[in-house]
């Protein structure tokens, strides 16, 4: 079963502009990570927040956690084509045994 | 390419026939994990390695299903008389951040 769900489902924006996927999980998390997957292709590992952070930056990226509300956000600023993907949001437990993803953002940009 | 490779990268095969998969992951890297997905869905967890030893597997993973990962480096994954339902893609990750090979995309006729 899917832990966390991400939000929008799907997102089409400008080439330029900013965009922002959001994720919920339901347990309490030791890790919570972000990956981008183009069509067809394996995931690619984007950033890693731990439970105690709560702000990480990766050069055009920007991932909030909020442990409160048991969200996460991933904003990718001035997006390019490049960026068309599905985001992934993903936890593990006190083990970090066992990585559970959420149902994925489709991201489109527009040229 | 994150130094995760997996073999083959598609296998097509007809239901009822076994098929297995490999995964090497990166060298330093002690833990291993399997993944299957499904089109339009996440990841979902199916068992993990801590060097040889198998420390979890998911409910997901039937008696049909069996991983290996003997002397810590490789591993494989084996479905026994694959059904329809088995068609997705597997994807192997090794350390705790997961870095994932490029998967293998099973489909049962």
């Amino acid at each position: 079963s899917q832990q966390g769900e991400e939000d929008p489902q799907a997102l089409s924006i400008q080439e330029g502009e900013n965009a922002t996927m959001n994720c919920s999980y339901k347990t309490s998390i030791n890790n919570l990570q972000w990956y981008r997957q183009n069509s067809g292709r394996g995931l690619v590992h984007l950033i890693l927040i731990r439970s105690n952070e709560r702000e990480k930056h990766s050069g055009r990226l920007r991932v909030t956690l909020d442990t409160s509300k048991k969200s996460s956000s991933l904003l990718i600023t001035a997006s390019r084509a490049a960026d068309t993907a599905s985001y992934f949001c993903a936890t593990d437990g006190p083990r970090c045994e066992k990585l559970t993803f959420g149902t994925g953002t489709r991201l489109t940009i527009i040229p | 390419d994150t130094g995760v490779s997996q073999d083959p990268r598609h296998k097509i095969t007809k239901r009822g026939q076994n098929v297995t998969f490999r995964c090497d992951p990166i060298s330093e890297h002690n833990r291993l994990y399997w993944y299957r997905q499904t089109l339009g869905q996440g990841p979902e967890f199916l068992t993990y390695f801590q060097n040889e030893a198998q420390l979890e597997k998911s409910r997901l993973l039937s008696d049909r299903f069996s991983a290996e990962r003997p002397k810590g480096s490789f591993s494989t994954l084996e479905i026994q008389r694959t059904e329809q339902g088995d068609s997705a893609m597997y994807l192997c990750a090794s350390s705790l951040e997961r870095f994932f090979g490029p998967g293998t995309r099973l489909t049962v006729l």
